[in-house]
């Protein structure tokens, strides 16, 4: 079952502007992590937060999670053609059934040259 | 460097036919998983595996079958009774099965003949 939904499903933008991406789910978690997917490949693991934390950076990426909204936001800063990917957000459950990771259906972004 | 494979990249089925999708990891990680992704869809899960000689079930095991012989080998045999296997699949591989992120190889396309 599909319990992220990340928001925008689509979402165009100039090379050097940020893009913002949103991750909703509606059960309790143990972390949250964020992936990126390139065109025909595999998914690669970019960061993960914890539920007892608020934010987290690395690189170019900043990461923040709202537990009593339960969201969270993926941050690109000075985005770059190379971040054109879709990104997914997967939420680890903490309602016993830890064992699976819970996935969004994901953000397609395009940076423009 | 350390990682998943997955073979074939592109595999082409006949009606009623077995194919075996193959997936090796050399992380020395406890927890494979299989997954089917649609195009503009998040990922689903089919079976994953903790340990060796252990599977379960996913979301959408019908028409699947595994095997867990090895830490490094997790294939996939996607059978005639899946009736609709057209998709990309991917494995993945964790440390263990809990809330860890997971490593994914660059996926097969499955399609019918």
């Amino acid at each position: 079952s599909q319990q992220g939904e990340e928001d925008p499903q689509a979402l165009s933008i100039q090379e050097g502007e940020n893009a913002t991406m949103n991750c909703s789910y509606k059960t309790s978690i143990n972390n949250l992590q964020w992936y990126r997917q390139n065109s025909g490949r595999g998914l690669v693991h970019l960061i993960l937060i914890r539920s007892n934390e608020r934010e987290k950076h690395s690189g170019r990426l900043r990461v923040t999670l709202d537990t009593s909204k339960k969201s969270s936001s993926l941050l690109i800063t000075a985005s770059r053609a190379a971040d054109t990917a879709s990104y997914f957000c997967a939420t680890a459950d903490n309602a016993g059934n830890n064992r699976k990771l819970i996935w969004g259906l994901g953000t397609s972004l395009a940076v423009n040259p | 460097d350390g990682g998943i494979t997955q073979s074939p990249k592109y595999l082409f089925r006949k009606e009623g036919q077995n194919v075996t999708l193959s997936c090796e990891q050399n992380l020395n990680h406890d927890a494979m998983y299989w997954y089917r992704q649609d195009p503009g869809q998040g990922l689903r899960l089919i079976y994953y595996s903790q340990i060796v000689n252990d599977f379960q079930k996913g979301d959408i095991a019908e028409g699947y079958s595994v095997s867990r012989e090895k830490k490094e080998s997790f294939p996939l045999t996607v059978t005639s009774a899946q009736k609709n296997p057209t998709a990309f699949y991917l494995c993945a591989s964790s440390q263990t099965a809990l809330n860890q992120p997971q490593h994914f190889g660059d996926g097969t396309r499955l399609s019918i003949l």
